[in-house]
């Protein structure tokens, strides 16, 4: 049973430029959350999706975005990047969406630094 | 709107000390509450979750409703607790299953 990866872990973006980030979901796992954690917060909830369809979304703006794949991986796009959105990204897959019955298992992070 | 406190940042204590992570949340309806820790170099992992009232590494915590809080607590601390710990809170609401979390406390154990 493979875990969550998360790929890249570090990249550098220019304020205005598109990012992606992907992320592949533990094996057996229909259900991927996004977190963007800001240096010194804890994992601030953007989006999840629950077998390609987007089941939830926090309080961030349309530029965020996301998808997931039939193979329920899953990919997070952020459009006309800001200095503050520099932060750790968390991707998260669980067996489904009723929290109290499931565990969430994180990957390591992508790393992004805006400039 | 739905919240959780941390209020310690960093605590330290000496091994064989009793250790008592503090956690309290704002919610309007019946919450589920975890807590999560980050060993250094490792990523995110569930600790524990109050509906199923364990005991995961010797940590317990106790949901108290009353008070809204949710402390992580363990009798006698060891060198390898120390690590990042995040309390956090479901919200179901709209957004099945999403975690809302506190900011974290650093748990130093020193010898």
């Amino acid at each position: 049973e493979t875990g969550v990866t998360q790929s890249p872990t570090h990249l550098i973006k220019t304020r205005g430029q598109q990012v992606t980030l992907r992320c592949s979901s533990q094996s057996g796992h229909n259900t991927v959350s996004w977190y963007q954690q800001a240096l010194g917060q804890g994992p601030q909830f953007i989006f999840q999706y629950y077998r390609e369809e987007e089941n939830g979304r926090g309080n961030f703006p349309p530029r965020f975005s996301g998808l997931q794949f039939p193979n329920y991986s899953s990919e997070l796009n952020v459009n006309a990047l800001e200095l503050d959105d520099s932060a750790l990204y968390l991707c998260a897959s669980s067996p489904g969406v009723s929290v109290s019955n499931t565990e969430a298992f994180f990957g390591q992070g992508t790393r992004l630094t805006v400039v | 709107a739905q919240r959780v406190t941390q209020p310690e940042k960093l605590l330290s204590v000496f091994k064989g000390a009793p250790v008592e992570l503090k956690c309290n949340y704002s919610y309007s309806g019946s919450p589920e509450l975890f807590w999560y820790v980050q060993y250094s170099r490792q990523r995110l992992q569930l600790l524990l979750r109050h509906i199923s009232r364990e005991s995961i590494k010797g940590f317990t915590a106790d949901l108290n409703k009353g008070e809204t809080s949710f402390h992580l607590k363990k009798p006698f601390a060891q060198e390898e607790d120390s690590a990042m710990y995040y309390c956090a809170l479901s919200d179901y609401g709209g957004s099945q299953g999403n975690l809302i979390f506190g900011k974290g406390t650093k748990l130093s154990v020193k010898p």
